[in-house]
């Protein structure tokens, strides 16, 4: 599986957009991009996974480029209980494909 | 729907001790995880089973460590011995159609300290 790097850290004001970019250069054509978080003393949560297209749900939206070597997670109007630790991993879907955890992005909303 | 359901919540035993964490996945999964947390090396995929079959445990760290899962509603992370490094956050996951399925529902978490 392909690897990913995330800034991190970042923070927004409470309300507004949070922006979160990742990056993974070296994804296959077959390999999807996944989005897990982790609030504080909590398991991880998933949140959204896309492979070319543009992906939206309840949570979030996700945006992958054209050439698919980067994606950002847009969480539309933050809230305080976004802040966690947000986990961009790739994963392929074959039978030895995990999820590997990086050491994510640690966003942190501020009032 | 309990969601993923682990005991104990927290864990703290001496050097040497047997230790079992447990884990209940949601109802209806078919495929179980356990993880492991840790400040160096972050969240770590120890084994995961299919149809309660283990199908990789391959970051199971060493053999001091087994798991298993004797039906489809129970499985159990056993640590014989345990050292001070075996310290940390241990995590059941499960997913309901396959291993590739998009959507791990991961339990609360098992905090160890080994003194």
């Amino acid at each position: 599986d392909a690897k990913t790097t995330q800034p991190p850290s970042m923070d927004c004001a409470e309300g507004r957009a949070a922006n979160l970019p990742c990056n993974h250069s070296t994804i296959s054509g077959n390999e999807y991009v996944y989005w897990y978080r982790q609030i504080h003393s909590q398991g991880p949560q998933y949140i959204i996974h896309g492979l070319k297209n543009n992906e939206t749900n309840e949570m979030a939206s996700l945006i992958i480029t054209e050439d698919r070597k980067s994606s950002t997670l847009i969480l539309p109007h933050a809230t305080l209980r976004d802040t966690a630790v947000y986990y961009c991993i790739v994963r392929g879907t074959g039978a030895n494909s995990k999820l590997t955890f990086g050491k994510g992005i640690t966003l942190s909303v501020r009032p | 729907d309990a969601g993923v359901i682990q005991s104990p919540r927290h864990e703290v035993t001496e050097m040497g001790q047997e230790v079992t964490l447990r884990c209940k996945p949601i109802s209806g999964h078919n495929s179980l995880f356990w993880y492991r947390q840790t400040m160096m090396r972050g969240l770590e995929l120890l084994i995961y089973f299919n149809n309660n079959v283990p199908i990789d445990d391959s970051g199971m760290p060493e053999d001091r460590f087994s798991a298993k899962m004797p039906n489809a509603s129970f499985s159990t992370l056993k640590i014989q011995p345990s050292e001070p490094r075996d310290s940390a956050v241990y995590f059941c996951a499960s997913t309901g159609q396959s291993f590739s399925s998009y959507e791990q529902y991961f339990g609360p978490g098992t905090r160890l300290t080994v003194t």
